[in-house]
């Protein structure tokens, strides 16, 4: 069975400045994807960047980034410039390529402020 | 226009009640899910659902279950409600074929069982 672990469970950062959101995973599939969802207080889920483990480059959409480490398994997010906006939790999921019940696996989560 | 909608927002009921949570999505996908978030805000899946089969977590008790009278519906029912089902709920869908995209998620519903 798949597992994800986000081992901060709650992150703060200044306005302005960099933070990086830590996740592991522990599979033995060799096609999966990697998700970072975001659920601000409002609490609806909303999908920040995804990763296709046979790809190499590290996905990167406006002010996130993720640094992909296939062997190490790990998954970390990068967010540049942060943002009050960006204070929510943060979920990193795991998907594996084929159909089952067990698609989708989410990390703990992680719990982020941004700070004024 | 929303994209994974779900009634109600809210439901606040008693235990040993029995109640529907209701979800509809208009993305054409094939694959729907619920899922239970508690109170630590872990995310747990429930259901993954799609025109072929149903497949259900081993860990869910038989007083949950899933109906959809369509592709674009899976409603979730709870018998005999408990206190520790208070929680809330989502649902999402995904096209099976691409994946990678992710599941969209519904805004959820808060289930509060006193």
């Amino acid at each position: 069975a798949q597992t994800v672990t986000q081992s901060q469970p709650e992150m703060s950062v200044q306005e302005a400045e960099t933070v990086t959101l830590s996740c592991t995973y522990d599979t033995s599939e060799s096609n999966y994807y990697l998700f970072w969802y975001k659920q601000p207080p409002s609490r609806q889920m909303i999908l920040v960047i995804r990763q296709e483990a046979y790809k190499q480059q590290n996905a990167t959409e406006n002010r996130f980034s993720v640094n992909f480490q296939k062997a190490a398994k790990s998954f970390s997010l990068k967010i540049s410039d942060s943002q009050l906006g960006d204070t929510a939790m943060y979920f990193c999921a795991f998907m594996k390529r084929s159909f089952d019940g067990q698609n989708f696996v989410f990390g703990p989560g992680t719990r982020l402020s941004v700070l004024p | 226009d929303t994209a994974v909608s779900q009634t109600p927002k809210y439901l606040v009921t008693q235990m040993g009640n029995d109640k529907s949570i209701k979800c509809e999505q208009n993305l054409g996908h094939d694959t729907m899910y619920w899922y239970k978030q508690d109170s630590k805000k872990f995310l747990k899946i429930m259901f993954s659902y799609n025109n072929k089969e149903l497949i259900i977590n081993e860990t869910v008790p038989n007083r949950f279950s899933p109906k959809s009278p369509d592709k674009a519906h899976l409603n979730l029912h709870i018998n005999s409600l408990e206190l520790g089902d208070s929680a809330v709920y989502f649902c999402a869908s995904s096209q099976e074929r691409s994946t990678v995209f992710g599941q969209y998620f519904g805004p959820g519903t808060r289930l509060t069982v006193t």
